[in-house]
C-alpha cells in the first residue's frame, strides 16, 4: 500500500534553516511527483512547490522562492523539503502529497520556529 | 500570484443539499484549471475527495459531487451527515506549474 512517512517534529530558532523528509513505499517512487503543503495554527493549506523525483526539477511558488529547496534521492526514495532563514511565521505542519491527484499524504511535520 | 477564493464558512441542515464555489482572481475557472476538493477535519491531514473538476477517488461519498458553475468551480453536496462537518479547500492549477490553494470554508451541518 501506498505509504508517505514524514521525519518528525522540529524546533528552531529564528533565522536557521530546516529539512523535512518524506519517504514514499508501495508505489514506484519516481513515477510521480510531490507536492509540498504547509497550514500554519488555524490557517489554510498553503501550496510549496513540486518536485519531480525522476529528474529533481522543481518548481516553487513565488512565495518562497529563494527559501526553500526541494531535493530527492531515488536510491532511498525520499524527497526533502528544505526551508531557510526561518522565521515565526514558518511555524507550521508541513505535508508531502503525491502527485498528481494529490491521494496520498504524509502524516504532516510540525515546524516550529520560536526564540 | 492568482487568488483563490471560497466562502469562509456555510451551513447546512442535515439531510439538505448545500454547494461550495471556488474562484479565481484571474477569471473563469475551466477545466483546464484541473480543480481539486479537499476535506479535512481537525487534527487530521486532507483528504482528496474531487479532482480534475468532477473525477471521484474509490473513497469519495457518492453524495459529493464535483462541477462548473457559473465561472467558478463547485463542490455540492446532496444529503449532509453530520460526518461531512469539516473545513473544505479547492485548489487550481495555473500555468507554469503553479498551483494555489483556495482559503477554505468552514462548512457547518446544523
Amino acid at each position: 500500500q501506498v505509504q508517505l512517512v514524514q521525519s518528525g517534529a522540529e524546533v528552531k530558532k529564528p533565522g536557521a534553516s530546516v529539512k523535512v523528509s518524506c519517504k514514499a513505499s508501495g508505489y514506484t517512487f519516481t513515477s510521480y511527483y510531490m507536492h509540498w503543503v504547509r497550514q500554519a495554527p488555524g490557517q489554510g493549506l498553503e501550496w510549496m512547490g513540486i518536485i519531480n523525483p525522476s529528474g529533481g526539477s522543481t518548481s516553487y511558488a513565488q512565495k518562497f522562492q529563494g527559501r526553500v529547496t526541494m531535493t530527492r534521492d531515488t536510491s532511498t526514495s525520499t524527497v526533502y523539503m528544505e526551508l531557510s532563514s526561518l522565521r515565526s511565521e514558518d511555524t507550521a505542519v508541513y505535508y508531502c502529497a503525491r502527485a498528481p491527484e494529490l491521494d496520498y499524504w504524509g502524516q504532516g511535520t510540525l515546524v516550529t520556529v520560536s526564540s | 500570484q492568482a487568488v483563490v477564493t471560497q466562502e469562509p464558512s456555510l451551513t447546512v441542515s442535515p439531510g439538505g443539499t448545500v454547494t461550495l464555489t471556488c474562484g479565481s482572481s484571474t477569471g473563469a475557472v475551466t477545466s483546464g484549471h484541473y480543480p481539486y476538493w479537499f476535506q479535512q477535519k481537525p487534527g487530521q491531514a486532507p483528504r482528496t475527495l474531487i479532482y480534475d473538476t468532477s473525477n471521484k477517488h474509490s473513497w469519495t461519498p457518492a453524495r459529493f459531487s464535483g462541477s462548473l458553475l457559473g465561472g467558478k468551480a463547485a463542490l455540492t453536496l446532496s444529503g449532509a451527515q453530520p460526518e461531512d462537518e469539516a473545513e473544505y479547500y479547492c485548489l487550481l492549477s495555473y500555468s507554469g506549474a503553479r498551483v494555489v490553494f483556495g482559503g477554505g470554508t468552514k462548512l457547518t451541518v446544523l
